[in-house]
């Protein structure tokens, strides 16, 4: 089992471009959860989809968007990059039901320059 | 949303209990209390969850106090390879849909 991943592992951009950003969840689950970690900082929750769809959202502007697709994959989509958007991107998968645990991905380093 | 305090740091040596403490005052009666770890470079990994009971597995233990204002981890007999930023998370759900809230977590520091 290859647990989750993500990809680019590093990507860097420039202030005002568009990044996407991709996770795969692990075998067996069909819920994915995007988290934003500033340097020195937990994790954030930006969103979480199930079934397709944007099901909770945490306090980020709507520069951030995502997507799941039919196979639970997901990307997270971020337009006109600010500095501030710098940070970890971690990918979080988990089963719907049932009280059980998240699988974190090793996430991608975004620095905007 | 709930949120968690945890000591920014903490100390120990190698085999050695450690008991990481960790306050959610404003938990609410579904909100289950994780703790996950993070080594430099990597994603949190699931250490332990519970809700109301102790719960024990292969990597920790979890104490809750009886009124869930309060809940500790504990690594038995530490080892090098424990030394990470420690966790204490509230998962909390919300119309279906559940999120973890992170804290800022405690950075454990393993002596040899």
């Amino acid at each position: 089992d290859a647990g989750v991943t993500q990809s680019p592992t590093h990507l860097i951009k420039t202030r005002g471009q568009q990044v996407t950003l991709r996770c795969s969840p692990k075998s067996g689950h069909d819920t994915v959860s995007w988290y934003q970690q500033a340097l020195g900082q937990g994790p954030q929750f930006i969103f979480q989809y199930y079934e397709e769809e944007e099901r909770q959202r945490g306090n980020f502007p709507d520069r951030f968007s995502g997507h799941q697709f039919p196979n639970y994959s997901s990307e997270l989509n971020v337009n006109a990059l600010l500095l501030g958007d710098s940070a970890l991107y971690l990918c979080a998968s988990s089963r719907r039901w049932g009280n059980t645990e998240a699988f974190f991905g090793q996430g991608t380093r975004l620095t905007v320059v | 949303d709930a949120k968690t305090t945890q000591p920014n740091s903490m100390e120990s040596n190698e085999e050695e209990p450690v008991h990481l403490p960790c306050n959610h005052s404003t938990i609410s009666g579904t909100d289950y209390i994780h703790w996950y770890r993070q080594l430099p470079s990597q994603g949190p990994e699931y250490v332990i969850h519970g809700l109301t009971s102790n719960v024990n597995n292969r990597m920790a233990s979890l104490a809750i106090a009886e009124d869930r204002k309060s809940s500790t981890l504990i690594l038995h007999r530490a080892t090098l390879r424990d030394a990470a930023v420690y966790y204490c998370i509230l998962r909390v759900q919300i119309q279906g849909a559940q999120k973890l809230v992170f804290g800022q977590g405690t950075r454990l520091t393993i002596n040899p």
